[in-house]
């Protein structure tokens, strides 16, 4: 089984400012990653597959990058409804696919 | 619009069961994958369970093997989840999730609470 690692734990960025989250796989992956957002009291929302392919629906603010084993989620200028907890996702080994344990993105 | 909406959650004794289902629309739902996925309040997001479109081939996490039986509908455009020898760590919210590697669309979730 894949371990996926997230950092940092929370993030605290504020309102226009570029949020940068990482994710890490335990063996390469290719570009077999999916980002998610998970707004307080929601269900998960895909928001990158393929590593940087935006989701239907996505606002462009939000871009991903990487291959093999390290991952970047950005977000380019931080609005107040970004805040919320990212997961990243591998779906290059499977099953399971595995997720990783989230990063909290806190507005300042 | 895709809608995916579960049932079925509710309070059950250890080593009881529960049925889940869930209720698809807005979409071919004989041509996707589908899957449970679950969450522990306050915790991350694991994998559960999937089926392939036709309901031939289906895969669990090892944590619920021989326990959980997954299954759809393709007429009546729903997914199941029986979960039989409930244990307390399978208290958590249960989605129901679209996708064939990824997740792409996902309903509200049903809770599901093992206690004694």
């Amino acid at each position: 089984e894949i371990v996926m690692t997230q950092s940092p734990a929370t993030l605290s960025v504020s309102p226009g400012e570029r949020a940068t989250l990482s994710c890490g796989a335990s063996q390469s992956i290719a570009d077999n990653l999916a980002w998610y957002q998970q707004i307080p009291g929601q269900a998960p929302r895909l928001l990158i597959y393929g590593a940087s392919t935006r989701a239907s629906g996505i606002p462009a603010r939000f871009s991903g990058s990487g291959s093999g084993a390290e991952f970047t989620l950005t977000i380019s200028s931080l609005q107040p409804e970004d805040s919320a907890v990212y997961y990243c996702q591998q779906y290059n080994s499977w099953p399971p696919q595995t997720f990783g344990q989230g990063t909290k993105v806190e507005i300042k | 619009e895709v809608q995916l909406e579960e049932s079925g959650g509710g309070l059950v004794q250890p080593g009881g069961s529960l049925r889940l289902s869930c209720a698809a629309s807005g979409f071919t739902f004989s041509g996707f994958w589908m899957h449970w996925v679950r969450q522990i309040p306050g915790e991350g997001l694991v994998w559960v369970s999937r089926i392939t479109s036709d309901g031939s081939r289906t895969a669990y996490a090892d944590s619920v093997k021989g326990r959980f039986t997954i299954s759809r509908d393709n007429v009546k455009n729903t997914l199941d989840l029986q979960m039989n020898s409930l244990r307390v760590e399978d208290t958590a919210v249960y989605y129901c999730v679209k996708g064939a590697l990824y997740f792409e669309s996902w309903g509200q979730g049903t809770v599901v609470t093992v206690s004694a």
